[in-house]
């Protein structure tokens, strides 16, 4: 049982390039989430979906897209990568489904850190 | 939307001592507010929850209170060990939304 497993680990892209951040989990969970994680601002939620075939924005979802593949994958990509989005980002998932689903435990993959020089 | 401020961003204490990280919240009608734990190179992981019927919730070492009036909750952690040392995130939900706010993160040191 892994749990939440993101790949890549690490990213080092140039300016405007393109990539796609992998997320897969293997707890049935219905609703799964993409989180950066910034010096001094904690997490902030880019997007999330609440249940399969469902997605909807978050805090800070310019200069992303995501797409829920099936009930076990959620990907995060970035089509035109900025410095701005230099980060480490998370991806999380949760056994609810539907409005408050993260009125509940949260389960954290080990994270992927970006750099976009 | 929902702010969370979370108080001290660093803090240092020495072993078997007690730490207390506190956050406020600004949205009245938020109802869960979970505590993360951060080790170096992994993501967050829950180590305890309230919800906005209980003022206290005690788990071995750790507890947290929550004052809905006054709008902020506190973490609280005695007989401090070194493997406590990581980075604590508060957070806090509404039942109707998706959108959990975390606080900014305190960084607890224990001192062997």
């Amino acid at each position: 049982n892994a749990g939440v497993t993101q790949t890549p680990k690490f990213q080092v892209l140039k300016t405007g390039q393109s990539m796609t951040l992998q997320c897969a989990q293997d707890m049935n969970h219905n609703s799964m989430y993409w989180y950066r994680q910034d010096p001094g601002m904690g997490l902030r939620l880019i997007y999330y979906s609440a249940s399969e075939g469902t997605t909807d924005k978050g805090e800070v979802p310019n200069g992303y897209n995501v797409s829920r593949l099936n009930k076990r994958e959620f990907s995060l990509r970035l089509e035109s990568a900025a410095p701005s989005q230099t980060s480490v980002y998370f991806c999380a998932s949760s056994e609810r489904s539907g409005a408050g689903a993260t009125n509940e435990k949260l389960f954290f993959g080990s994270g992927t850190q970006l750099s976009v020089l | 939307g929902e702010n969370v401020e979370q108080h001290p961003s660093t803090l240092s204490v020495q072993e078997g001592d007690s730490a207390v990280i506190k956050c406020t919240y600004s949205d009245s009608a938020s109802n869960y507010f979970p505590w993360y734990k951060q080790e170096l190179g992994k993501g967050p992981q829950l180590i305890i929850d309230i919800r906005s019927n209980v003022g206290e919730k005690k788990d071995q070492r750790i507890a947290v209170t929550l004052n809905k009036t006054a709008k902020h909750f506190s973490l609280h952690i005695t007989e401090t060990q070194p493997e406590d040392s990581a980075v604590y995130f508060c957070a806090a939900s509404h039942y109707n939304n998706n959108d959990m706010r975390f606080g900014a993160g305190t960084r607890l040191t224990v001192k062997p």
